[in-house]
């Protein structure tokens, strides 16, 4: 059974650096096709994509975020990092970790993890 | 880049059948594959329809995907609604190597 779950800071203070974890498991991020992207949604607004690591390390990011966006894996942890700077509170949102399968017979992004809500307030 | 542009909300009875419309604002809507996802209050989204027409297994065949060159859009059609299809839906397509997501469409069954 694949599983992703999200953990890290409930509440960060402005200018702040927020870190998340995706720990996942009923996979291997080395897997050829194997991806793990981020994506977020703040209260009452759409979902957007922020970050992906792929199974041969090739990242890629939010052409509007990338500066402050950073992905990394640990593949002997089965954990997924991103790390974003100088957090805003529009920044608030639910954070999603969902994996995505490039060369499989069924839907790209096929599981997402519960998600965890990240309030930016000083 | 480019954006994908849907209504921010359709509504229709049960029953009857709904189509939500995800317009692409620059190349062709054929250049990448789109992706449907259902999105109820309080939970992650899931896939209803991926690479434009295809139904992830347990998806009922109420679902169906489309898309249409000459409008440059692709759509969601929901047959014979249910009060349960209400949520939700977002396409999701590709811009080389990001991803877009559209800004949702709330689906109201009443």
């Amino acid at each position: 059974q694949v599983t992703l779950k999200e953990s890290g800071p409930a509440l960060v203070k402005p200018t702040q650096t927020l870190t998340l974890t995706c720990t996942f498991s009923g996979f291997s991020l080395s897997t050829s096709g194997m991806r793990v992207n981020w994506i977020r949604q703040p209260p009452g607004k759409a979902l957007e994509w922020l970050a992906r690591i792929d199974w041969d390390d090739e990242t890629s990011y939010s052409t509007s975020l990338k500066t402050r966006l950073t992905i990394s894996k640990d593949t002997s942890k089965n954990q997924v990092v991103l790390t974003m700077t100088n957090m805003d509170p529009v920044d608030t949102a639910t954070y999603y970790c969902a994996r995505e399968t490039i060369f499989g017979v069924s839907e790209p992004f096929d599981i997402w993890g519960q998600g965890t809500m990240v309030t930016v307030s000083s | 880049n480019f954006m994908l542009t849907q209504p921010h909300s359709v509504s229709e009875s049960p029953g009857k059948t709904v189509t939500i419309s995800c317009t692409r604002s620059s190349g062709s809507i054929a250049d990448n594959y789109v992706q449907w996802f259902q999105q109820r209050p309080g939970s992650a989204p899931t896939t209803v329809i991926y690479e434009d027409n295809q139904r992830p297994s347990g998806v009922p065949d109420r679902f169906s995907g489309s898309i249409d060159r000459s409008s440059n859009s692709a759509s969601l059609t929901i047959s014979g609604l249910k009060t349960e299809d209400e949520a939700d839906y977002y396409c999701q397509s590709y811009d080389s190597i990001t991803v877009v997501f559209g800004g949702g469409t709330k689906l109201t069954v009443l």
